[in-house]
């Protein structure tokens, strides 16, 4: 059973669309991390959130932290084709590591 | 500063036969660990350590083996590869054990025939 549950897995969308991806668990973290994928390369981290209810923002993302820190968004405005690549979300396990959804592959094409 | 290394980039087994992915990092990472990454799987946690001499495991551990001697090093051992575990694995590494961020190697890409 995945502990962090990403939908959707796949995002086909045109330059200019929003998309919204999102991250969901039955358990609560203390924190949830975003990082991006590019092929060939390892993840990069984009944010953490914390805060039940956070908002954060990153030039066109918005990433929010739910309430009851079970779930988290992330919502891309204007989407470029440089928004290509594969978004993981991340949260903690057994206290110290650190476990993955199983990510959305964007695709934003011009 | 080099960051998190992995060794070697690409690597083709025969079932059965035994290898070490390497993994080294010049950041004073506390917490190390490796990840393997299939196509629609995400990243899934193999191992980790949050110091030297302590190891954990994740949640794929099976067929692999770590140590960790010292704070920069953090091996993979295949004991008796299987084609099962043809993926892309990648280590990676934060300063504090609980909380920051990760960072990772490039990524070792291994098929077992």
């Amino acid at each position: 059973t995945q502990l962090l549950e990403q939908s959707p897995q796949f995002l086909s969308i045109q330059e200019g669309e929003n998309l919204t991806v999102y991250c969901n668990s039955s358990s609560v973290f203390s924190s949830l991390q975003w990082y991006r994928q590019e092929p060939g390369e390892g993840p990069v981290l984009l944010v953490t959130v914390v805060t039940g209810g956070e908002v954060k923002k990153l030039k066109r993302l918005t990433f929010q932290f739910g309430d009851a820190r079970k779930d988290s968004s992330l919502h891309i405005t204007a989407a470029q084709t440089g928004d290509t690549g594969l978004y993981l979300c991340a949260g903690g396990w057994k206290g110290t590591a650190l476990i993955f959804g199983k990510g959305t592959t964007l695709s934003v094409s011009s | 500063n080099a960051g998190v290394t992995q060794t070697p980039k690409f690597q083709v087994l025969k079932t059965g036969q035994s290898m070490t992915l390497q993994c080294a990092q010049d950041m004073n990472h506390e917490y190390m660990s490796w990840y393997r990454q299939d196509p629609g799987m995400g990243l899934r946690l193999i191992h980790y350590s949050v110091g030297a001499g302590i190891t954990d495991q994740g949640e794929v551990p099976n067929g692999y083996n770590v140590s960790r001697s010292t704070t920069e090093d953090f091996p993979l051992r295949l004991l008796s590869a299987a084609p099962s575990q043809t993926s892309v694995y990648f280590c990676a590494g934060r300063q504090d054990r609980r909380t920051g961020e990760l960072f990772f190697g490039e990524g070792s890409r291994l098929t077992v025939l």
